[in-house]
């Protein structure tokens, strides 16, 4: 699976658009772009995830640039409660939910009221 | 509904001593996966069942650390004789197989959180 590089904290105001950003330089053309969240001391939460086109659920969307190179999520509105661990992971497509995670250090999210 | 339980949520052992931890994952799951937090770090992969079947247990850190899922549903992680080292969050997530689709998100349980003293 393809690295991926992300900052390792970030602050936003409540109420603002959070942005976080990840690189993934090395991506393959079969491999998607996958976010999860891991609040303190929960298991980790999946977000969203996209191949080349821009995504969106109840929860967040999802950027990918044209060369697929870098990503960004971004949270709307944030709440306090989005304070959490965000990961950025890069895996190819899973067809019979047999494809493990891998998971970095992911982005230290800090909501300040 | 009901989603990945984990138990204990809490354990301490003693160097030496054998524990064994629980997953129940979402009903119907058939994958199932382990995976180990050290603090600070994200989860790493240790082994991962369809079913009863386990087909990758590549992540498993030594022979001390063994996985079973006789019935394709409940998991047990055992790990015997733990040493500080083992001291981490032990994460279980479930996940559906549906014919045809292409992406697939896991569903994690709380941890269970292991000291070592």
């Amino acid at each position: 699976d393809a690295k991926t590089t992300q900052p390792p904290s970030m602050d936003c105001a409540e109420g603002r658009a959070a942005n976080l950003p990840c690189n993934h330089s090395t991506i393959s053309g079969n491999e998607y772009v996958y976010w999860y969240r891991q609040i303190h001391s929960q298991g980790p939460q999946y977000i969203i995830h996209g191949l080349k086109n821009n995504e969106t659920n109840e929860m967040a969307s999802l950027i990918i640039t044209e060369d697929r190179k870098s990503s960004t999520l971004i949270l709307p509105h944030a709440t306090l409660r989005d304070t959490a661990v965000y990961y950025c992971i890069v895996r190819v497509a899973a067809n019979f939910g047999n494809e493990k995670l891998t998971f970095g250090t992911g982005t230290r999210l800090t909501i300040i009221p | 509904g009901a989603g990945v339980s984990q138990s204990p949520r809490y354990k301490v052992a003693k160097r030496g001593q054998d524990v064994a931890l629980r997953c129940d994952p979402i009903s119907g799951h058939v994958s199932l996966f382990w995976y180990q937090q050290a603090l600070g770090q994200g989860p790493e992969f240790l082994t991962y069942f369809q079913n009863e079947a386990q087909l990758d247990k590549s992540g498993l850190p030594s022979d001390r650390f063994f996985a079973e899922r006789p019935e394709g549903s409940v998991s047990t992680l055992k790990i015997q004789r733990t040493q500080q080292e083992d001291s981490a969050v032990y994460l279980c997530a479930s996940s559906p197989n549906l014919a045809g689709g292409n992406s697939y998100e896991q569903y994690f349980g709380p941890g269970t959180r292991l000291t070592v003293t």
